[in-house]
Formats: C-alpha cells, structure tokens, sequence
C-alpha cells in the first residue's frame, strides 16, 4: 500500500534554533518527492520538488534530502524563525506522466517560540 | 497571492444542503484539481479536471460534482451536506496535462472552509 509517514507529529523549538522533520514513504514506483509549508488556514506552498536522481535541494534555510534506496526524506530548517510556525507536508508522486497520483503526509506541525 | 482564487473564503451551511465552491486557475493554468482537507487530516484528493474535460477521480463522493468551464474556472458542487463534509477544500492549477504526479507541480488556492451545521 501506498503510504507516507511523516515524523514527529509536532514540534516546538526556540527561535533561531535547527530542526529536521522525517518522512517515509512506500509509494511506489516513484517519480518525486516534494515538501510544502502550509499556515494555519492557508493552502500549502512549495518549498522543494527533488526528483529520483536528486538527494539534496535547498530554498533559502530550507534544505531537503532524498534517499531513494530507503525510501526516506528529510527536511532541515536552519535558523528557525517565528514564520516558521507551520504545517510541512511531505507529498510523493508515483509518477511523473499522464495520471499519476499524490499521496500526502500528514503532516509536522512545527511551533517556533521566542 | 498564489495567482488562484478560491471563492468564497468561509461558507457555512446547513445539513442537506447544497453549496457550490468556485475556483479560478492561475493564467495559463489548463489542469484543475480539487482537495478535502478535514481537521487533523491530510489533503484527499478528489477529481482534476484539464481543458474542460474530467482527467482523474480520487475519493470523491458521488453526492459532489465538479465542472470546468470554457474560461478555465472550476466548480465544485457539495450537495445533501452532511456535518462530516466540513473541511477546508482546496483547488489547485497547473498547466501541464498530467495527472497529479505531475513533475511541474503546482500552486493551490488559499481554500474555502466549509462548516456544516
């Protein structure tokens, strides 16, 4: 079964402090891995879209990893701010043409304190 | 702003009701897709629609309906709401014919939060 798996659940960290958030996935076979930020409220934004061949893809303090061969992604935040405070999404996509599918994490819901 | 619109932001309603959600692509935009987001829950998706025409159908109930129209927006019709079918739903555009998997990727809306009551 096609499943992504998103760790930990929550997490509050102090202001300007580094964190990483897990995803696993069985999805298969796979096409890309994507990560969104998404506010409370608010429709998910992208942060980074990595495909097989890609195991790192950074956006300003936003730094994702992919490893293929265990199925697994990691996205690190660097610096956190206050702005940070979000939902983050792990997305798989099974396939890159006509029809492919999306499965959603979760989600980690991330706090950031002053 | 992502460039798609969402309308309306809040709808709130009562059970056996139907409502309507109204979503404008990005320009330039051609695919169409709609998500159910219920509390504590992930994005589900429901149907994508491309050029006007129905390209792919995820679990949507059979008591919602969606269209795309010649200028590209999209309609998604709720009908004899039940309190379960609170959620945000959001819609989503990208220009690419594909389906969901789609390595381009795509923008979403802000959304439309329905509460049923």
């Amino acid at each position: 079964k096609n499943q992504v798996e998103q760790s930990p659940q929550s997490l509050i960290i102090l202001e300007g402090k580094n964190c990483t958030l897990q995803c696993n996935y069985t999805v298969s076979p796979f096409s890309n891995l994507r990560w969104y930020k998404q506010d409370t409220g608010r429709g998910p934004v992208s942060l980074t879209i990595m495909t097989f061949s890609e195991n790192t893809k950074s956006n300003g303090r936003y730094t994702a990893t992919l490893d293929a061969d265990t199925k697994q992604s990691s996205l690190h935040i660097t610096a956190s701010q206050l702005s940070d405070s979000a939902s983050y999404i792990c997305v798989v996509s099974d396939r890159g043409s006509t029809l492919g599918r999306l499965y959603f994490g979760r989600g980690t819901q991330l706090t950031v304190w002053p | 702003d992502s460039g798609v619109t969402q309308t309306p932001k809040h709808l709130i309603t009562a059970t056996g009701q139907r409502v309507t959600l109204r979503c404008s692509p990005r320009s330039g935009d051609l695919s169409v897709y709609w998500y159910q987001q219920s509390l504590d829950q992930g994005l589900q998706f429901l149907i994508q629609y491309y050029n006007g025409e129905e390209r792919a159908k995820g679990n949507i109930l059979e008591r919602f309906s969606a269209q795309q129209f010649p200028d590209l927006h999209s309609e998604l019709n709720l009908s004899s709401l039940e309190l379960g079918d609170s959620a945000l739903y959001f819609c989503a555009s990208s220009v690419a014919r594909g389906g969901q998997g789609d390595y381009y990727g795509y923008t979403f809306g802000s959304g439309t939060r329905l509460t049923v009551v």
